[in-house]
């Protein structure tokens, strides 16, 4: 079974900095990552994705992800950080090694807070 | 594009009554759609996996009798939570993908749920 972990609860930078949110993922083959951000009392907006290629995604809002497959690691990178990054931030991975329906399992979350 | 509509976005009811939420993709055809749960400061708990035309898919501890999935068309599905109680207050969020395995999830706004 797949499973993701976040290692970290909160992760607090200053405005500028660089930021990065940790993830590693299990799975028995090949992962589909994903990272989503959620803003208090909404729903999760898609941020990036890693299916095949090249292991640096880039996506929305700035955010890039490396994928590091003998780690087994999915990190979440900005290379300087915006107050208005603050949020909560999922890492999320999907087994292509299942039915067409896989499910995608989601860590535990880190919050992010950026100081002015 | 890939906008699913959640709806309603808040509701209260009063226990022993039932609620129905709807979950809409907008612009693209779901032939998937999952049903989570998120309590205060927590993950996503995926509650069951609905594919159109077919019976939902629950996770283990899932009461199905409880949470009635429909996916009647490829672009809604319902949850109906049954004789709600207080411990059923939550926030409650459906996703879409695409047939395709490759596909990030689309989230609806979520749904928060208190019961009296």
């Amino acid at each position: 079974a797949q499973s993701v972990a976040q290692p970290e609860d909160q992760v607090n930078v200053a405005e500028g900095n660089p930021l990065t949110v940790k993830c590693t993922y299990s799975v028995s083959g090949n992962p589909y990552l994903f990272w989503y951000v959620q803003y208090p009392n909404r729903g999760l907006q898609f941020l990036l994705k890693y299916i095949t290629g090249d292991n640096l995604v880039k996506g929305s809002y700035g955010f890039e992800a490396e994928f590091n497959k003998s780690q087994t690691s999915f990190h979440l990178k900005k290379p300087s950080a915006l107050v208005s990054d603050s949020a909560l931030y999922f890492c999320a991975v999907r087994d292509i090694e299942g039915s067409s329906a896989s499910k995608i399992i989601f860590g535990s979350g880190t919050r992010l807070s950026i100081r002015p | 594009g890939a906008v699913v509509s959640q709806h309603p976005s808040r509701v209260i009811c009063k226990s022993g009554t039932s609620v129905k939420i709807e979950c809409r993709s907008l612009d693209f055809q779901a032939t998937t759609m999952f049903w989570y749960r998120q309590f205060p400061k927590q993950s996503l708990m995926l509650m069951a996996t609905s594919n159109e035309g077919s019976k939902a898919t629950y996770e283990q501890g899932v009461e199905k009798d409880k949470f009635l999935i429909n996916h009647a068309s490829l672009t809604l599905s319902t949850l109906t939570v049954t004789s709600a109680h207080p411990e059923d207050s939550s926030f409650y969020i459906c996703s879409a993908t695409t047939s395709a395995n490759t596909g990030e999830l689309f989230f609806g706004e979520g749904s928060r749920l208190t019961v009296l």
